[in-house]
């Protein structure tokens, strides 16, 4: 069965300070990536989405990027945060276009 | 305009009411999503429709493309039924989510 696990569960990071979230996928092979976030009473907005190792897709200008290094690796980072920046990440898989599959998330809180 | 509606935004029902979550998307899709967030934060897929009717327990889905709805129902309510409700759509090779801002629903004992 497949599994997806994101880390740090919380966090909390002071203004300009770097940060580095990881999501990893288990039981299956290239699956598309995605990184989401939700702000403080606010819906879900999809940040990156990969289709393949090394290939990101950016949706929303920001302070923060995301690379694949491995086939079932995603991370997040950014060199220096911003108040903004807090938020719940969620990390998901599928297969191809297929129905999504979402990670723990990450809280995480810029002080 | 959100391209994805969602109504009500908040739902208080008793226990055992039957309860009925609408979404109206104004975009071309090739799937639509019902999601679950739970007050931890996680979120769980429930259903993905292109057509028809889907259901799975308590729970069911129904998509009327012409008209560009979707409802979930949830029969016999139960205070663990008690989640945010999120309606998202997808189109394209790329399988993008595109969130409505979801239904806050509170079943009461």
């Amino acid at each position: 069965s497949q599994t997806i696990h994101q880390w740090p569960a919380t966090l909390v990071q002071p203004v300009g300070s770097p940060l580095s979230l990881e999501c990893t996928v288990e039981g299956t092979s290239n699956p598309n990536l995605y990184w989401y976030r939700q702000a403080a009473g606010r819906g879900l907005q999809l940040l990156f989405y990969s289709v393949g190792i090394g290939q990101i897709s950016s949706e929303v200008p920001q302070n923060l990027s995301a690379s694949r290094p491995q086939d079932r690796q995603f991370i997040l980072s950014s060199k220096k945060l911003l108040l903004s920046d807090s938020g719940f990440y969620l990390c998901a898989w599928s297969r191809g276009v297929g129905e999504q599959y979402f990670g723990p998330g990450t809280r995480l809180t810029v002080t | 305009k959100n391209e994805v509606e969602q109504s009500p935004q908040n739902l208080t029902a008793q226990e055992g009411e039957f309860i009925t979550i609408n979404c109206s998307y104004s975009v071309g899709i090739s799937a639509l999503h019902w999601l679950q967030q739970h007050p931890g934060g996680g979120i769980v897929s429930l259903f993905m429709l292109s057509s028809g009717k889907k259901k799975h327990g308590r729970l069911i889905a129904t998509i009327n493309i012409q008209e560009k709805h979707s409802s979930l129902h949830i029969t016999a309510s139960h205070p663990r039924d008690s989640a945010v409700y999120i309606c998202a759509v997808t189109g394209g090779a790329t399988n993008k989510l595109i969130f409505g801002t979801g239904t806050l629903l509170a079943v009461q004992p």
